[in-house]
């Protein structure tokens, strides 16, 4: 198993600019999340799933897209970025079940928006 | 609302132990978690502790949890100067696993 790979590992955007960070994972869990991680700061929820098709908001949404057409992709999407975009992003998935006590963590996207 | 809450900054000297504190809101969280974060590096889980337990050991690593005042604290035993990283406190709030994370406490270790 992979676990969860993200790509790129590094980018810069100008302002304005749109892209696309991939998230995938192979161990089928239902639950993904996109965190960013602001400089000296924890980690903030953008998006999550809990399957495919299914997609919510989580506490920092605004100038983010989502979807999750298939289990093991989900892709977030940057329209128009802005500097206030520059961070870094984890995607994490999450098995259903009481077994499944953890998340697993991509090793981040980092963004720079000039 | 949900909340995690960390001192941002310990020092101690190679050798002694360690102890970074956590207190969290949602009386609900099923499990806590701790969390290592290098220097421009990934996040490492160190180790978790389910609700209902109340101390968790995992060789240098201590875990004690006080469910009543809503308190987490790490303990690093013989802390070594890899050690040196941030330490982030994050609650599993239950609803659709989602993590609510603290802000990290940045342990520095002197030799």
């Amino acid at each position: 198993n992979a676990g969860v790979t993200q790509t790129p590992k590094f980018r810069i955007l100008k302002i304005g600019q749109s892209m696309t960070l991939q998230c995938t994972q192979d161990m089928n869990h239902n639950y993904m999340y996109w965190y960013r991680q602001d400089p000296g700061m924890g980690l903030k929820l953008i998006y999550y799933s809990v399957g495919a098709g299914i997609t919510d908001k989580g506490e920092v949404p605004n100038g983010y897209n989502v979807s999750r057409s298939t289990t093991e992709d989900f892709p977030l999407r940057l329209e128009l970025a802005a500097p206030s975009q520059t961070s870094v992003y984890f995607c994490a998935s999450w098995g259903q079940g009481a077994r499944n006590t953890e998340a697993f963590f991509g090793q981040g996207t980092r963004l720079t928006v000039v | 609302g949900e909340d995690v809450e960390q001192s941002l900054f310990l020092s101690v000297r190679e050798g002694d132990s360690s102890v970074i504190n956590c207190t969290y809101t949602d009386s609900s969280s099923t499990y806590l978690y701790w969390y290592k974060q290098e220097p421009g590096a990934g996040l490492q889980l160190l180790t978790y502790i389910f609700s209902n337990m109340d101390m968790k050991q995992d060789q240098r690593l201590t875990v004690l949890l006080n469910k009543k005042d809503k308190h987490l604290s790490l303990r690093i035993a013989d802390t070594q100067t890899g050690d040196s990283a941030i330490y982030f406190c994050a609650e599993n709030a239950g609803n659709n696993r989602k993590l609510i994370w603290g802000l990290g406490t940045s342990l520095a270790v002197n030799p």
